[in-house]
């Protein structure tokens, strides 16, 4: 699986675009890309998931260029409730197992 | 609401002792994962279960065990229990290796 590195702290206020850039150098052909959102004492929760170049859904876009070495995860208009650390996950759709390698997240302090 | 439901949410003993940690799957999941979050080592993949058969391993002790019965339902074993046992155990579901996971709000074990 490839590694992949974020930063490790951003900080943004409401009302503003937020894009969160994930470097993974080693993706192979078979992988794909996942964000997850976690709070404090909450288990992950999904937030997209692309392949190649762009996806968009009711929380997020995710930007992937066509080398796919890095992504971005582009977040609208966040509010105080979007303070949370945002994972980004490469996995391998040729694997047996689905099994994700969480690196240290970025955490997004969102401020009034 | 994420569908997975995990029991109990706390869970305090000491050492020496064994747990079991208990994850209900969304409806229609059939993978089963268990991460382990500390604070000094993150999100750590332990063990994945599919249709109640064991797919892949990760960093999980030999003091722990797990499994996955036909109601598709997943148990923990933690035994012998240390102090830096003490963490947020997360369980997660899918449909398959590819499409996103689904975290349950997590078990906190206290070892004292």
């Amino acid at each position: 699986l490839a590694k992949t590195t974020q930063p490790i702290s951003m900080d943004s206020y409401e009302g503003q675009e937020v894009n969160i850039t994930c470097s993974h150098n080693n993706i192979a052909t078979n992988d794909y890309i996942t964000w997850y959102q976690q709070f404090p004492s909450q288990g992950p929760r999904f937030i997209i998931q692309g392949y190649k170049t762009k996806v968009t859904n009711e929380v997020a876009s995710l930007f992937i260029p066509a080398d796919r070495k890095s992504s971005t995860l582009s977040l609208p208009r966040v509010s105080l409730s979007d303070t949370a650390v945002y994972y980004c996950l490469v996995g391998d759709r040729s694997s047996n197992t689905g099994k994700l390698i969480f690196g240290q997240g970025t955490t997004l302090q969102v401020k009034p | 609401d994420s569908g997975v439901t995990q029991t109990p949410k706390h869970l305090i003993t000491a050492t020496g002792q064994r747990v079991t940690l208990r994850c209900s799957p969304r409806s229609g999941d059939l993978s089963v994962y268990w991460y382990q979050q500390s604070l000094d080592q993150g999100l750590q993949f332990l063990i994945q279960y599919y249709n109640g058969e064991e797919r892949a391993k990760g960093n999980i002790l030999e003091r722990f065990s797990a499994q996955q019965f036909p109601d598709l339902h997943s148990e923990l074993n933690l035994s012998s229990l240390e102090l830096g046992d003490s963490a947020l155990y997360f369980c997660a579901s899918s449909t398959d290796r590819v499409q996103p996971q689904h975290f349950g709000d997590g078990t906190r074990l206290s070892i004292l």
